[in-house]
């Protein structure tokens, strides 16, 4: 119950073009849902996250949108560059003291040229 | 702009030697955190430390394990006896406050046990 689905496992993408990356979760006490992007040998960088008193939220090239009910979230990155060659997770966390976050299996994305 | 510091970046030991892991949370963060990545797998969650004690930790972290904050700067992870299977990156996280839920990451400490 505590699992964050995720996948897919890897994901080519042209540049240009629109990547999408999907999570699902079982636990109804998650409260906060966070994506971070990771690149070889880095500690995973926070990119975006989102609670779930919103469907949709938009920094830049990145949106998270979020189904609620189907217990379900995505990242979609517009206008991919090969700069966002990257392992994507997704997390979620219950509020409280300790907040841990439990994330998601990883989606290693590469945009080609 | 600040961020979660990690020392060694790698470090390489022998099995059932001990190592401290090292890092410096961001300055103004009141919540730590350690997680660990074994190779081409997920972050795992190891350990959570608030106002001098541990607020939760996972099944892994067992009596091999312990944290510490010796001063007001650093944050540790101990393994007493190391086993080839503690081979992995280990993280460690802060945030800054209850309602504030972002976590920031250091860069790891790849530890590696021969």
């Amino acid at each position: 119950q505590q699992q964050v689905k995720q996948s897919p496992q890897s994901l080519i993408v042209q540049k240009g073009g629109i990547s999408i990356i999907n999570c699902a979760y079982e636990n109804t006490a998650f409260d906060y849902f966070p994506w971070y992007q990771q690149f070889p040998g880095k500690g995973p960088a926070l990119l975006i996250a989102i609670r779930p008193d919103v469907s949709e939220k938009k920094e830049g090239r990145f949106t998270i949108s979020f189904n609620k009910s189907a217990k379900q979230f995505s990242l979609h990155i517009m206008d991919s560059q090969p700069g966002d060659s990257a392992t994507y997770f997704c997390a979620a966390s219950i509020p409280g003291t300790a907040s841990k976050l439990t994330f998601g299996t990883g989606t290693r994305l590469q945009v080609t040229l | 702009e600040p961020e979660v510091t990690q020392t060694p970046s790698h470090q390489v030991t022998q099995m059932g030697q001990e190592v401290i892991l090292r890092c410096v949370p961001i300055s103004n963060h009141l919540y730590f955190y350690w997680y660990r990545q074994i190779l081409g797998q997920k972050v795992e969650f190891l350990v959570s430390f608030y106002n001098n004690e541990i607020s939760e930790k996972s099944e892994i972290f067992d009596d091999q394990f312990s944290v510490e904050r010796p001063d007001g700067s650093n944050f540790t992870l101990k393994i007493r006896s190391t086993k080839l299977e503690d081979s992995a990156m280990y993280f460690c996280a802060s945030r800054i406050r209850g309602s504030a839920y972002e976590q920031y990451f250091g860069p790891g400490t790849r530890l590696t046990v021969t």
